[in-house]
Order: C-alpha cells, then sequence, then structure tokens
C-alpha cells in the first residue's frame, strides 16, 4: 500500500530556531499534501494544502510566514516551523491522498519548543 | 455548527461487548466518510470507508451510514482491549474539495 515517511519522528528546539518537517511519498506521487496539527487531546485540525509545484493553501488562522510549506517535488513536502515558540509545540501530521478512498497519513512529528 | 461532530467519551465497554460511535455530519452534500483509529501519540490509520447508505462490514467492524438522518456510526465487535484508542470520524464536504473535515473524536476504552 501507500506510504508516506515522515521525519523527524520528534524535534527538541530552543525557542526562536526553526525545525524543517519532511514527509515523503515512497511508492506514489504525491501531487497534494495535507498538513494537519494536533494539539493533546483535540482532534486533528488542517493547517495548509500543499500541491507539487505551486504555493500552498493555508487555512484561516494559519500564519503562512511562520508555518512554510514546500512541496518543490511529487514525492517530496516540507513544512518549516520558523521561529519557533513554545506554543507551536505540537503534533505535526502529513497526509497525502492516495485515490478516491484512500488518505495515507505520515507517522507524525513530535515538537517541542523549549 | 461544526460540520462533522462526536461524542469526546470516554466510552467505557467490557471486553467483549460491542462498542457502538457515533457520528453526524452537517453538509447533505457530503458523499464519503472515513473512521479513523488513533492511538495516544500516533497518527490515524484507516479503518473503514463508506459512501454507500446502509453497512459495511470488515472484520469486527461495521460502518453504518444514513444519508437521510446525516449520521454515520461505527460498530466494534467483540472489543478488545487493543481497541482502547480514540475514533475519529471525517467526511470530504463537497466545498472542501479534496480535504478531509475531521469530528473530534470519540475515546474509547476497553477494559478487560
Amino acid at each position: 500500500g501507500a506510504v508516506v515517511s515522515q521525519h523527524p519522528s520528534w524535534v527538541i528546539c530552543k525557542s526562536g530556531t526553526s525545525v524543517k518537517i519532511e514527509c515523503r511519498s515512497l511508492d506514489f506521487q504525491a501531487t497534494t499534501m495535507f498538513w494537519y496539527r494536533q494539539f493533546p487531546k483535540q482532534s486533528l485540525m488542517l493547517m495548509a494544502t500543499s500541491n507539487e509545484g505551486s504555493k500552498a493553501t493555508y487555512e484561516q488562522g494559519v500564519e503562512k510566514d511562520k508555518f512554510l510549506i514546500n512541496h518543490a517535488s511529487l514525492t517530496l513536502s516540507t513544512l518549516t516551523v520558523t521561529s519557533a515558540h513554545p506554543e507551536d509545540s505540537s503534533f505535526y501530521i502529513c497526509s497525502a491522498k492516495t485515490g478516491p478512498t484512500g488518505y495515507t497519513f505520515g507517522s507524525g512529528t513530535r515538537l517541542t519548543v523549549v | 455548527q461544526k460540520e462533522v461532530e462526536q461524542n469526546s467519551g470516554p466510552l467505557s465497554v467490557p471486553e467483549g461487548a460491542i462498542a457502538s460511535l457515533n457520528c453526524t455530519y452537517s453538509d447533505r452534500g457530503s458523499q464519503s466518510f472515513f473512521w479513523y483509529r488513533q492511538y495516544s501519540g500516533k497518527s490515524p490509520e484507516l479503518i473503514m470507508f463508506i459512501y454507500s447508505n446502509g453497512d459495511k462490514e470488515d472484520g469486527r467492524f461495521t460502518a453504518q451510514l444514513n444519508k437521510a438522518s446525516q449520521y454515520v456510526s461505527l460498530l466494534i465487535r467483540d472489543s478488545q482491549p487493543s481497541d482502547s484508542a480514540t475514533y475519529l470520524c471525517a467526511s470530504n464536504p463537497p466545498a472542501a474539495g479534496n480535504k478531509l473535515t475531521f469530528g473530534g473524536g470519540t475515546r474509547v476504552l476497553v477494559k478487560p
């Protein structure tokens, strides 16, 4: 089946630094990648939709200059959290649509900003 | 009103019993519905997908869709402690394009 590899699985960074999260589609071409954020005991919140070769579409309330998304190829999408602060600490998950009935999720990245 | 609504739980069921989870949605144009299971600290994994009215069974799981009443449910038969997780209902409303809209999730606890 379709696999989305997400790295790193967890990261701790200092406040003010930037962190890059990668999602790779291993055996299919992901034209579209969705990026979610999940706070403890809450559901997934869609942050943005990235399309290969074009600018990402951000959901209302998500700062595009803070959460930089790049989808430069059909197999790689990245999310960079710039100037991270403790309130950005969360579980970040990517997902790709793999067919009419399929949405494959990455394994998630636990970000802790100290 | 949220597009997809679920009871947050926790839904506590004894081992071997049937767990019944419900989900309602507001966009009558929604066609596709998904049930995901999410263990703590892990990403969601697809349990069931349903788009036709009626029941769909896969092993111990049965999804039920009623478009007239705008609800979709998930039954877990012979519940096991390993079924303890949060179950997320999601729809794909037409206005959202390819985006999934998730409910808040129902936490299920299966007690031995």
